[in-house]
């Protein structure tokens, strides 16, 4: 399986960010499908994920603001982040979970994508 | 601030062995045997070197191992070498407040 992200590289503050992974290789029946995102210089931060049966869960911090959308029939699912600030300016990572079962530990990623909030 | 807390940097020589710490709490590291550990060279996507505490996955080095006492689990790497210079992050489990996953801050490994 391999995850490869795409979308706008620059958003405006208070505008919606708008990224799309898709999937090579695989099946997205099964599996959780994740975006994780990494600050300039800083750790990780789980933002939510997606299951085709268990629907989808998000980060509290985050959960007023990201939608997680799938589109099965082209492989792809896609995160939507409102009212964007400079904070949200990030490497933003798709994920699959490693275990069909379980969803905190996640193998392949996708090689991420740097979006940037400026005006 | 992370959730997780990690030391900032290790350093080792070749051959020696390191240990990264991780330290969480009753909510997540303390409770749940769902640690991960993740090696990330600069540039590039985090892979996956230990999950579930202890379980290697197919095709990582057996020189990294991984282990839990109380709150704090911990990434060994014996035998270090050159190549395993690169950022760590652990992460777990947690049921605080709302079901998730959090991470660690990251550890910053250098081979002397």
């Amino acid at each position: 399986v391999q995850l490869q992200e795409s979308g706008p590289r620059t958003v405006k503050p208070s505008e919606t960010l708008s990224l799309t992974c898709t999937v090579s290789g695989g099946s997205m029946t099964d599996y959780y499908w994740t975006w994780i995102r990494q600050a300039p210089g800083k750790g990780l931060e789980w933002i939510g994920h997606f299951h085709f049966s268990r629907g989808t869960k998000y980060s509290p911090s985050l959960k007023s603001r990201v939608v997680i959308l799938v589109d099965m029939s082209k492989s792809q699912f896609s995160l939507r982040l409102s009212s964007v600030t400079a904070a949200d300016t990030a490497v933003y990572y798709c994920a699959r979970s490693y275990d069909s079962s379980t969803y905190w530990s996640f193998d392949p990623w996708g090689q991420g994508t740097l979006a940037t909030v400026s005006s | 601030q992370s959730a997780l807390t990690q030391p900032a940097s290790v350093s080792g020589s070749p051959g020696q062995s390191i240990t990264i710490s991780c330290t969480g709490t009753s909510s997540d590291v303390g409770t749940y045997n769902y640690v991960s550990w993740y090696q990330q060279y600069p540039g590039k996507a985090p892979k996956v070197m230990i999950y579930d505490v202890s379980n290697r996955p197919s095709g990582v080095s057996n020189r990294f191992s991984g282990s839990k006492s109380g709150n704090t689990a911990s990434l060994t790497i014996s035998g270090l070498q050159a190549e395993d210079e690169a950022d760590y992050y652990c992460s777990s489990y947690t049921s605080d407040t709302s079901p998730r996953v959090v991470f660690g801050g990251g550890t910053k490994v250098t081979v002397l």
